[in-house]
């Protein structure tokens, strides 16, 4: 079983949908992160956080939200996003900052 | 602006050559050079190098950090064709409280039989 796990691993949705990624990770990890891997671009990090705290936002628009409620949870709400949001979207662990990442399977998004 | 420069984009090789990747940067503040491979989606982490010099070595694999020059080399011999994916170079920045993580477009590696 994988230490990240990520749901759901497709989604499509229309630029008026609200919809909701979930990562999980089962490796006692501190610190969580989203990455955003749209095709033909170096991966792109997005929000960080530690102890449940946010460290990191990389310029991302507001239509992103992301919640830590505890360490082993993030999530990444979305509303109102462009077709130009499609990519696969990773979420990654590691024990503190600074130390390896381990990612998720990703979720396939798809806005039409 | 922080840049991390991967070369080539993409390589095709044969079962049993000997590979090299190529993964330069210009950054603020480096920490540590990581290295991953992505097959399909997740990727999968290979190397952490923080020290110039220091050869680290997983099987098949191997890879070493040049502080002064600002680059790193992916060594992969007697290549399988398990060994297609595409290879991500990160640097790690350090700054107050701030994190950040760049990385590279990737090169794709295809191994055929």
């Amino acid at each position: 079983e994988t230490g990240v796990t990520q749901t759901p691993r497709h989604l499509v949705m229309g630029m008026t949908n609200k919809k909701s990624l979930k990562c999980e990770q089962h490796l006692g990890h501190n610190a969580m992160y989203w990455y955003k891997q749209s095709a033909k671009k170096p991966l792109e990090l997005m929000f960080v956080y530690n102890f449940k705290e946010q460290t990191e936002n990389n310029s991302v628009p507001s239509r992103f939200s992301p919640e830590c409620p505890n360490s082993s949870h993030l999530f990444l709400h979305l509303h109102t996003l462009q077709p130009e949001d499609s990519a696969l979207y990773l979420c990654a662990s590691s024990p503190g900052l600074g130390q390896t990442q381990y990612f998720g399977p990703g979720t396939r998004l798809l806005v039409l | 602006e922080d840049k991390v420069v991967q070369s080539p984009l993409s390589l095709v090789v044969h079962e049993g050559d000997t590979v090299t990747l190529n993964c330069s940067y210009e950054v603020t503040n480096f920490r540590s050079l990581l290295w991953y491979k992505q097959e399909k989606k997740a990727p999968t982490f290979l190397f952490m190098l923080t020290s110039s010099g220091i050869e680290k070595k997983s099987g098949r694999l191997s890879s070493i950090l040049d502080k002064k020059e600002l680059f790193s080399i992916l060594n992969i011999t007697a290549t399988q064709t398990g060994d297609s994916a595409v290879y991500l170079c990160a640097v790690e920045l350090s700054g107050g409280s701030n994190y950040k993580l760049t990385f590279g477009k990737g090169t794709l590696l295809t191994v055929n039989p």
